[in-house]
């Protein structure tokens, strides 16, 4: 357990809504990750922050927006949320106290209807 | 476009035997070499990582890594039916990992 929370664990939203997950993390991991988790296509990220307020994309960004005001959250939002965006979404973190190793949250598995 | 490539399965070992998955990776300066196993409705969990080229063991797992035909490959001996899930390769650029590539995943089932 290194410590990775994410909230809400089950959402079901309509096409068009803004949708927020939510990744806590308590061990001082300074890199933080969103992937989704799709059939046949494996685990892909979206965004990564290397650092309070420091983000960049992934090689599947667009739709996706995150933000990092502290250490301990890392905030995924899909502007407007598309069928396309349904998935399992994932949130990563590594350095701190748990030194280079990625470790993963529980997952968010979101239906957009 | 970085890829791992791994393949699919399902792959089917009886209780007992040696089951070897393995990966392969198409950047040639990733550094870092991981597996992760992810059971059904779960998220990944690291079993292994692998830097150097070579054989690294832990336990019943054993991880190889040949960076001159990068591939890299993981072997359970003494499969359980518990080793049945999905396994993960991962790569990295670089020691400090700050991105990883995935593989799509192995579905490796265990035959009492």
């Amino acid at each position: 357990d290194a410590g990775i929370t994410q909230s809400p664990r089950h959402k079901v939203t309509e096409t068009g809504t803004p949708v927020t997950l939510r990744c806590h993390q308590t061990e001082n991991h300074r890199y933080m990750y969103w992937y989704r988790q799709d059939p046949g296509h494996g685990l892909r990220l979206i965004h990564y922050s290397y650092g309070v307020k420091d983000t960049d994309k992934g090689e599947v960004s667009d739709g996706y927006s995150v933000s990092r005001s502290k250490t301990e959250d890392f905030l995924l939002t899909l502007e407007s949320a598309t069928s396309s965006q349904t998935s399992v979404y994932f949130c990563a973190a590594r350095g701190g106290f748990t030194g280079n190793t990625i470790y993963f949250g529980e997952g968010s598995w979101l239906t957009v209807v | 476009q970085k890829e791992v490539e791994q393949n699919s399965g399902p792959l089917s070992v009886p209780e007992g035997a040696i089951a070897s998955l393995n990966c392969t990776y198409s950047d040639r300066v990733s550094q870092s070499f991981f597996w992760y196993r992810q059971y059904s409705g779960k998220s990944p969990e690291l079993i292994m990582s692998i830097y150097s080229n070579g054989d690294k063991e832990d336990g019943r797992f054993t991880a190889q890594l040949n960076k001159a035909s990068q591939y890299v490959s993981l072997l359970i001996r003494d499969s359980q039916p518990s080793d049945s899930a999905t396994y993960l390769c991962a790569v990295g650029s670089n020691f400090g990992n700050e991105k990883l590539t995935f593989g799509t995943g192995t579905r490796l089932t265990i035959i009492p």
